[in-house]
């Protein structure tokens, strides 16, 4: 089968850094993607790792360890912007499958 | 560049009615997807087109669910008859190139809240 594990919710003060952990078991595995999405709205694409290492795109970051099934998106320098569900999503062959999602609160 | 376009954006429904959603796709984007959020979870596809092909329904319930993408561009979802567990978020994406191999970003649309009660 296949699944993909990541917590329900995280807190934050803004400024700080948070690291949101993703474990996935599946077939066919291609990459690992990373959406954003606030309440009420769409989810917006945020990264991809196909290879294992950090991709940097500003104050997001994503790592791929393909050898242990595992992803982790951080974000630096908190926004209270940034209080929205992040989801994690395995390219399977021709489709993604989605995360259950973690719920970040960034605090003043 | 315009967006992912859906319609409606809310809809209330009693069980046992029928329903249709509509989406219009990024121009030139050849993929299309449906997928049904229900709340505090994340999206689960319900169908994947390529042009007018249907590439993934595994997850469709198709004895009340049907998709069609008429000359590969926009797109319609039914649902007939309703059933209280199909109050959800349905989420139409696009991507540009063929589905399958190297990362392909999705275009979410905003989305049409379904309610039956």
């Amino acid at each position: 089968g296949q699944s993909l594990e990541q917590p329900s919710e995280v807190t934050a003060v803004e400024g700080a850094i948070v690291q949101i952990n993703c474990t996935y078991q599946t077939s066919g595995f291609y990459g690992l993607s990373w959406y954003q999405q606030h309440d009420g709205g769409a989810p917006t694409f945020l990264s991809y790792n196909a290879l294992d290492g950090l991709e940097e795109t500003g104050r997001f970051s994503s790592f791929l360890s393909r050898s242990d099934s595992y992803g982790y998106l951080l974000l630096q320098e908190l926004q209270m912007k940034d209080s929205a569900s992040y989801f994690c999503a395995v390219k399977s062959s021709y489709k993604l499958i989605f995360g259950s999602g973690t719920r970040l609160l960034v605090r003043p | 560049e315009a967006g992912v376009a859906q319609s409606p954006r809310y809809k209330i429904i009693e069980k046992r009615q029928s329903v249709a959603f509509w989406c219009n796709p990024i121009s030139g984007h050849a993929t299309l997807y449906w997928y049904q959020q229900i709340l505090g979870q994340g999206p689960k596809l319900l169908i994947q087109f390529q042009n007018n092909g249907v590439v993934d329904d595994s997850q469709l319930p198709k004895d009340r669910f049907s998709a069609e993408r008429l000359k590969g561009v926009d797109s319609t979802l039914k649902i007939q008859p309703a059933k209280l567990e199909d109050s959800a978020v349905y989420l139409c994406a696009s991507s540009l190139g063929l589905a399958g191999g190297n990362q392909e970003t999705q275009y979410f649309g905003p989305g049409t809240r379904l309610l039956v009660l």
